[in-house]
């Protein structure tokens, strides 16, 4: 079973709908990550996680809202979709030591008409 | 602020070519540095890192040196396989374990032919 586990893996919708994605992890660690990746771009960070208690904004968070409804579940919320969002999502979690690389979910690949 | 400059894609090579991946950073202070592989269809696999200069950082016959003096962390494997076939990210994380911020490259997709 993958450690971060990520759904929808795909999801077609239309412009002005609510959409969340749902991000679970079972590698016990604090910190959980929202990254969007787009063609030619990398990948950017929406917002992150430190516990439940600390949530924080990363460099593209206008347009997107998040949960931390328990240590290992972290959502990611599009209040009301439209098409530049269209994108690559991924769900990251690492631990709190220095230096520690983050471990990635496969992705949800969301298109907006 | 932090950046990561890695060279562009696509790259095409045949089995058994040596690879050379560059890539090159700005930060303050001491940054750690990675390389991430992303298989089709998967997320981002940690590949490597280094956490400080001179490092040498190395997995499944890659390796990168941390080199602070010219600012790069270039990926090399000797011999290339089909299956190494995938897209290749460069990754700094600030110094002082503030790890919450990774800085990606743009990503090198990596084609190897039989």
């Amino acid at each position: 079973d993958a450690d971060v586990t990520q759904t929808p893996r795909n999801r077609i919708t239309k412009t002005g709908k609510r959409i969340m994605l749902e991000c679970s992890q079972t590698k016990g660690h604090d910190r959980m990550y929202w990254y969007r990746q787009d063609p030619g771009l990398g990948l950017q960070l929406i917002y992150y996680s430190f516990d439940v208690k600390d949530i924080n904004k990363g460099e593209i968070s206008d347009g997107y809202s998040v949960s931390r409804q328990a240590q290992a579940k972290f959502s990611l919320s599009l209040e009301s979709a439209i098409p530049n969002q269209t994108a690559l999502y991924f769900c990251a979690t690492s631990g709190g030591g220095s230096n520690q690389p983050q471990h990635f979910g496969d992705g949800t690949r969301l298109s907006i008409l | 602020g932090d950046s990561v400059t890695q060279m562009e894609g696509p790259v095409t090579l045949s089995e058994e070519a040596f690879l050379t991946i560059n890539c090159t950073y700005t930060a303050t202070g001491y940054p750690s540095l990675f390389w991430y592989v992303q298989y089709p269809g998967e997320g981002l696999q940690l590949l490597l890192k280094a956490t400080k200069a001179d490092d040498k950082g190395s997995n499944k016959g890659f390796e990168a040196t941390y080199r602070k003096e010219t600012t790069s962390f270039h990926l090399e494997k000797g011999s290339v396989q089909v299956s190494d076939s995938a897209v290749y990210f460069c990754a700094l994380a600030p110094g002082g374990g503030s790890n919450y911020k990774l800085t990606f490259g743009k990503g090198t997709l990596l084609t190897v032919n039989p």
